[in-house]
């Protein structure tokens, strides 16, 4: 009954290689989200889609590549992987619209060797 | 650990106490705000949120005061047990979209003894 479910929870893996992260929300939302978390705690946002389109891109390297196949999936792929990589990722999701809160998944924690 | 070399702000209660955590924000053009609870190894949960029409909204055990004058916001847990040891973070967002970008404070550390 989880309702942001993230894939792996772990991912440990080399520079350069290329890894993906999948995201799934079952809450019925059409907005949804990746926040990069680092080892600070800060949270920043990455990118929203929103119907599978595509609304907010906050200045993230283009190695980072969303793709939301539908409104209930948002997946991550990042290539060429470099240390500075290194965070913990969360997935959010939301209903569209100002004042609506937004639901994070438990996070992938990526390490870059 | 997970928190060596963490300097996150930290407030230290003993478990029954009444806890706040402030939250200072810069935008003046915020309009929504959102208190998250972070506990280790999972996702920011939802605690409450709060309008800027309004001053004052309470939850189970939880009160969030906005002060818009100041910027200032602030989350009072009362009676705080141990479960409520986590990170809280304060987020702010503004616009007149119908998507809104969160934008975070840096977390505050609340660590509550038996």
């Amino acid at each position: 009954d989880t309702a942001v479910s993230q894939t792996p929870k772990y991912l440990v893996t080399q520079m350069g290689n290329d890894k993906s992260i999948k995201c799934e929300q079952n809450l019925g939302h059409d907005t949804m989200y990746w926040y990069k978390q680092d080892s600070k705690k800060f949270l920043k946002i990455m990118f929203s889609y929103n119907n599978k389109e595509l609304i907010i891109n906050e200045t993230v390297p283009n190695r980072f590549s969303p793709k939301s196949p539908d409104k209930a999936h948002l997946n991550l792929h990042i290539n060429s992987l470099e240390l500075g990589d290194s965070a913990v990722y969360f997935c959010a999701s939301s209903q569209t619209g100002h004042y609506q809160p937004q639901h994070f998944g438990d996070g992938t924690r990526l390490s870059i060797l | 650990g997970e928190s060596v070399g963490l300097h996150l702000p930290t407030l230290s209660v003993q478990e029954g106490d009444n806890s706040i955590i402030n939250c200072a924000y810069s935008n003046s053009a915020s309009d929504y705000f959102i208190w998250y609870k972070q506990e280790s190894g999972k996702g920011p949960q939802f605690i409450i949120d709060i309008r800027s029409n309004m001053d004052k909204r309470q939850g189970q055990r939880v009160t969030v005061l906005l002060n818009k004058t100041v910027k200032h916001l602030s989350l009072q847990i009362a009676a705080t047990q141990p479960g409520d040891s986590a990170v809280y973070f304060c987020a702010e967002t503004a616009g007149n979209s119908g998507y809104s970008t969160l934008t975070f404070g840096k977390g505050t550390m609340l660590l509550v003894s038996p």
